[in-house]
């Protein structure tokens, strides 16, 4: 059973930074592009950013809104996707979800992490 | 990029058949057929119910089917249950940044 385990949400306040992990279990992790998807309170969903395999290169994109701030490393030995988060801003408060990803779908989603960014 | 739009919400009885659209451009939906539909229920986390506009991953009802015309993509889900009732969004890649936009959502109700 394929399993996505988000950690590392928590209150910060604004311009702090923040790390998530994802580790997944139940598939092969390192073929899947892994990519964070956030939800503010009472809103829809909205993709942050990804990285692909390394097959295809390991690299990253991002959202407008998180570049530059935010930043997606994997570590396939550990089986575990990251999200580093600076500069925090009270627009990033949300459920951030990590997603494993074959051919441009989310296949698979987390349960998610709470991160509130306030004074 | 803008979001893609949705109806914010969609309802029917049990049995019946219920459509929603999601519209995108020519830059994201029009332009791929990479076109995914989710349902989520409160409080869960989003579930993978279409994929590449019309194709369903193992374990979704066939109940569920997409379809695309022009810049629209559709969602209809066909003798409407219970279980149903919950937030759907679509999702289409697009040639410019964000990689990936999501729809507004529409909730659908079972009446």
């Amino acid at each position: 059973e394929v399993q996505l385990v988000e950690s590392g949400g928590d209150l910060v306040q604004p311009g702090r930074s923040l790390r998530l992990s994802c580790t997944g279990s139940g598939f092969t992790f390192g073929d899947y592009a892994m990519s964070w998807v956030r939800q503010a309170p009472g809103k829809g969903l909205e993709w942050v950013g990804f990285i692909r395999s390394k097959l295809y290169g390991g690299t990253t994109e991002y959202a407008a809104s998180v570049k530059g701030r935010f930043t997606i490393s994997r570590d396939d030995s550990k089986r575990v996707a990251y999200l580093q988060m600076s500069s925090l801003k009270t627009e990033d408060t949300a459920v951030y979800y990590c997603t494993g990803m074959i051919a441009n779908k989310f296949d698979d989603w987390g349960q998610g992490t709470l991160v509130t960014v306030s004074s | 990029q803008s979001a893609l739009t949705q109806p914010a919400s969609v309802s029917g009885s049990p049995g019946q058949s219920i459509t929603i659209s999601c519209t995108g451009t020519s830059t994201d939906v029009g332009a791929y057929n990479y076109v995914s539909w989710y349902q989520q229920h409160p409080g869960k986390a989003p579930k993978l119910m279409i994929y590449d506009v019309r194709n369903r991953p193992s374990g979704a009802s066939d109940r569920f089917s997409g379809f695309k015309s022009g810049n629209t993509a559709s969602l209809t889900i066909s003798g409407l249950q219970a279980e149903d009732e919950a937030d759907y969004y679509c999702s289409s890649y697009t040639s410019s940044s964000p990689l990936y936009v999501f729809g507004t959502g529409t909730k659908v109700t079972v009446l």
